[in-house]
């Protein structure tokens, strides 16, 4: 399978549980993303992970809880979610090198989260 | 900190028939990217079409071509020949180089979205 790839891509919780959403990438890239997408909302940049380690994170509430393993696998952990947190959450990786290919970011499908 | 605004929330094309689609940011940079991606109903991102902004050459791919007006900081997009599949969500995009030596990553800041509807 090529590309980013994301599990599951529709989830429901409830307020107390705890989830998590995985991403995997196949591209051989160093950099990956989590973004949030809210309805009537720009896309939000969530974390970001350089050579697996968190290099920006953009104001997130602690209730999301990323993690980066290795440099093909990013998780997002989620506990006692809000039900403002329901979005679509996209995962996104990049080459991670100078130049002009390492400036573009591949998007997976993204993972739709209801909170109810 | 960089802004990314379109101004049309919604655009209808007639089936072959040339749409544009506008962008302006706002930032005090002189090195950075910027991207047209679509967003289909399936929800997957696809890149359209990117722009390095030293360079002055206007980037196209096959019907995709952007008006890049660094002064100006805009940047629209042209689609050209428009078919039935290019109907999705275009979101603009503006990418700054975030970390230095031989890893870099890029914060990317999208605007809000234009809805564009082709009709057959």
């Amino acid at each position: 399978e090529t590309g980013v790839t994301q599990t599951p891509r529709h989830l429901v919780m409830g307020m107390t549980n705890k989830k998590s959403l995985k991403c995997e990438q196949h591209l051989g890239h160093n950099a990956m993303y989590w973004y949030k997408q809210s309805a009537k909302k720009p896309l939000e940049l969530m974390f970001v992970y350089s050579l697996e380690e968190r290099v920006e994170n953009n104001s997130v509430p602690s209730r999301f809880s990323p993690e980066c393993p290795n440099s093909s696998h990013l998780f997002l952990h989620l506990h006692t979610l809000q039900p403002e947190d329901s979005a679509l959450y996209l995962c996104a990786s990049s080459p991670g090198t100078s130049g002009g290919l390492g400036e573009t970011q591949y998007f997976g499908p993204g993972t739709r989260l209801l909170v109810l | 900190a960089q802004t990314v605004t379109q101004s049309q929330p919604e655009m209808s094309v007639q089936e072959a028939e040339t749409v544009t689609l506008s962008c302006t940011y706002d930032t005090s940079e002189s090195d950075y990217y910027l991207f047209w991606y679509k967003q289909p109903p399936s929800r997957q991102m696809i890149l359209v079409i990117r722009q390095e902004a030293y360079k002055q050459q206007n980037a196209t791919e096959n019907r995709f071509s952007v008006n890049f007006q660094k002064a100006a900081k805009s940047f629209s997009l042209k689609i050209s020949d428009s078919q039935l599949g290019d109907a999705a969500m275009y979101f603009c995009a503006y990418r700054s180089r975030l970390g230095t030596g031989g890893t870099s990553y890029g914060k990317l800041t999208f605007g809000q979205g234009t809805i564009l509807t082709v009709h057959p």
